[in-house]
């Protein structure tokens, strides 16, 4: 069963603190992955998308990177900020699947 | 520049009653189009997805059902509706045959059934 997981569910954080959030994915047959933000009752905003082929891909404070190997992929945002705080979802795109298989999110307080 | 709009944004529906969500996309030509759902608690579920007009895939079976009656025009239906069917339920397109690319999210509906 192609799985993601997000661990910790919540997790907060003075601001400034760099912030490391985890994707793990059993299957590393993996196409893309696919990092977005949630805000409470709002849809979501695609944050940073990491081909198969890629080690990490970068936007601003946000830093993706992407270890078939090891099942993972990690999300940093540097210097974080209270406006950083939202729900956090890794979705991974899988070989032959048309579907993209989500995490349950990671929510995100970033304490002033 | 493309824009996804969804809507309703919040319903209140009784069991039983019909649905109608309406899902549009501007500034972009057959796109490939989706339906989640996100219950509470869960990750998000995708429903539907489609490659065209008319072109419908249904990933879980339940209670809905979805209909492209137009190019960038995506509609979730229902006939009766059950408690379970409530939720947040998301729009969301792709570009053209691109199942493998970047997708772009609605602000989504949220349904409470009574």
């Amino acid at each position: 069963k192609q799985e993601v997981t997000q661990i910790p569910a919540a997790l907060s954080v003075p601001e400034g603190e760099n912030l490391v959030l985890n994707c793990s994915f059993t299957d590393s047959a993996i196409y893309n992955l696919q990092w977005f933000r949630q805000d409470p009752g709002k849809g979501l905003t695609s944050l940073l998308l990491i081909q198969s082929s890629q080690r990490e891909q970068t936007s601003g404070r946000l830093n993706a990177s992407l270890d078939k190997s090891s099942g993972r992929s990690t999300l940093y945002i540097a210097a974080s900020q209270p406006g950083d705080s939202a729900t956090y979802l890794c979705a991974v795109r899988y070989y032959g699947n048309n579907r993209l298989a989500f995490g349950k999110g990671n929510q995100v307080v970033v304490i002033p | 520049s493309q824009t996804i709009h969804q809507w309703p944004a919040t319903l209140v529906q009784p069991v039983g009653s019909p649905l109608s969500l309406e899902c549009t996309v501007e500034g972009t030509s057959n796109p490939n189009l989706y339906w989640y759902r996100q219950a509470a608690g869960r990750g998000l579920q995708l429903l539907f997805y489609s490659v065209g007009i008319g072109q419908i895939s249904s990933e879980v079976p339940q209670n809905l059902s979805a209909s492209r009656p137009q190019d960038r025009q995506f509609i979730l239906s229902s006939k009766k509706l059950l408690l379970s069917d409530s939720g947040f339920y998301l729009c969301a397109w792709s570009v053209s045959g691109g199942f493998f690319d970047e997708q772009f999210f609605g602000p989504g509906t949220r349904l409470t059934v009574l």
